[in-house]
């Protein structure tokens, strides 16, 4: 399939180590935040959500971090494998003004074997 | 697998002709939302579609319109193609508030 992130900042990152990518939103007013992971060829998939009320939530293997005084966004991928190499986005709602996604530009993960 | 299906999945059209592109939504989702992904950027919020309604547009031209039909699925025109706008076009399915599931998007082409 075609690649997803030719010209995007890359993360490269030992197979077992763990991973954190950043993301800065620019929306005060958004109360809602996705991370997504796309796979070349494919759309971008539900990784974690978090609202603005919180400033932590756990997954599976991942954490996602919210500081809203900076408006900064990280997601945290504990033990990264293979299949976690791809493209990360994250993606920022304001309810009110309707279910709209605004993303972020993207990581690329590359993982070592 | 999401099940949001979008067609065709690659497309090549020339400079001024005109595009449809296809999404049928999960089923008991009544929102489509499109976007579009230039390579190596996010996803942009063209509109969204709500119980055949447009429910908000993003900063798009006129050019980029949609119809949503009774069964849900949705249809995204572009006339008058430009060369800006091959792109990846994905429809996420939802309902009004909830979490939109991503199709596998329609790679276009514009020579």
């Amino acid at each position: 399939g075609e690649s997803v992130g030719l010209h995007l900042p890359t993360l490269s990152v030992q197979e077992g180590d763990n991973s954190i990518i950043n993301c800065a939103y620019s929306n005060s007013a958004s109360d809602y935040f996705i991370w997504y992971k796309q796979e070349s060829g494919k759309g971008p998939q539900f990784i974690i959500d978090i609202r603005s009320n919180m400033d932590k939530r756990q997954g599976q293997r991942v954490t996602v971090l919210l500081n809203k005084t900076v408006k900064h966004l990280s997601l945290q991928i504990a033990a990264t494998q293979p299949g976690d190499s791809a493209v990360y986005f994250c993606a920022e709602n304001e309810v009110a003004a309707g279910n709209k996604l605004t993303f972020g530009g993207g990581t690329r993960v590359l993982v070592k074997p | 697998e999401t099940g949001v299906t979008q067609s065709p999945t690659h497309l090549i059209k020339t400079r001024g002709q005109q595009v449809t592109l296809r999404c049928s939504s999960q089923s008991g989702h009544n929102t489509v939302s499109w976007y579009q992904q230039a390579l190596g950027q996010g996803p942009q919020f063209i509109f969204q579609y709500y119980r055949e309604e447009e429910n908000g547009r993003g900063n798009f031209p006129p050019r980029f319109s949609g119809l949503q039909f009774p069964n849900y699925s949705s249809e995204l025109n572009v006339n008058a193609l430009e060369l800006d706008d091959s792109a990846l076009y994905l429809c996420a399915s939802s309902l009004p508030e909830g979490e939109q599931f991503f199709g596998p998007g329609t790679r276009l082409t514009v020579l």
